[in-house]
């Protein structure tokens, strides 16, 4: 069990916005200031959507966004699309170690 | 650009080992943190172990605490990952992967490379 929650899955029509949560148990809020993102396309290995937070690497839609909560952080997918059909994991430390969420599905109906 | 190739995964029985590695080319390898994930077949992702540029800080992941151990030479820009007292739960997708710099998460991704562990 993650130590990170997403909810299983999520949709969307096109053009429509999508926020998926990431919980966490940590009580120390600085835990979620380096929440990662990444997307993970069937038989793909993932690839970096968003890290500490709200920052988008070259090349990301600004489609996609990032905020953060007090136990946690968000993505947001805006005007959804075909291609944003994936799985999508959430990252932080926890001490010094890493954890993933358990993902996301989002299905573009 | 940045590219990772891991290689090494094969089939294995039970209580078997296995050295996976992963050669990386297109950036400065030693200035990196470097990071192993595996991915259960239908699963998520599961965060295995890093290692600090200079090998002076590794963590570990209590599923493999133990008994996995991570290694690098940046002479060669290649990391590695050992695997000993391979169980059926060590069946896997193994991704060598780059860490964001200065942090423990990562960044680009190899392709994977395929460990089964079965009788």
């Amino acid at each position: 069990q993650s130590a990170l929650t997403q909810p299983a899955s999520m949709s969307g029509s096109p053009g429509q916005s999508i926020t998926i949560s990431c919980t966490g148990t940590s009580p120390h809020s600085g835990t979620y200031n380096l929440v990662s993102w990444y997307q993970q396309r069937p038989g793909k290995p993932p690839r970096i959507i968003m890290y500490e937070v709200d920052k988008r690497p070259s090349g990301v839609s600004n489609r996609f966004s990032g905020s953060k909560s007090a136990n946690g952080a968000s993505l947001t997918i805006s005007g959804l699309q075909a291609e944003d059909e994936a799985d999508y994991y959430c990252c932080a430390y926890l001490g010094r170690s890493v954890v993933f969420g358990g993902g996301t599905k989002v299905t573009v109906l | 650009q940045v590219q990772l190739a891991e290689s090494g995964g094969k089939w294995v029985t039970p209580g078997g080992s296995m050295r996976l590695s992963c050669a990386a080319s297109g950036f400065s390898f030693s200035d990196y943190y470097m990071t192993w994930i595996r991915q259960a077949p239908g699963k998520g992702l599961e965060w295995i172990s890093y290692i600090g540029g200079d090998s002076y800080y590794t963590n570990y992941a209590d599923s493999v605490r133990g008994r996995f151990t991570i290694s690098r030479d940046n002479a060669k820009n290649e990391l590695y990952l050992e695997m000993n007292s391979l169980t059926v739960d060590d069946t896997a997708k193994y991704y060598c992967a780059r860490n964001v710099r200065g942090q423990l998460v990562p960044d680009y991704w190899g392709q994977g490379t395929l460990v089964t562990v079965s009788s």
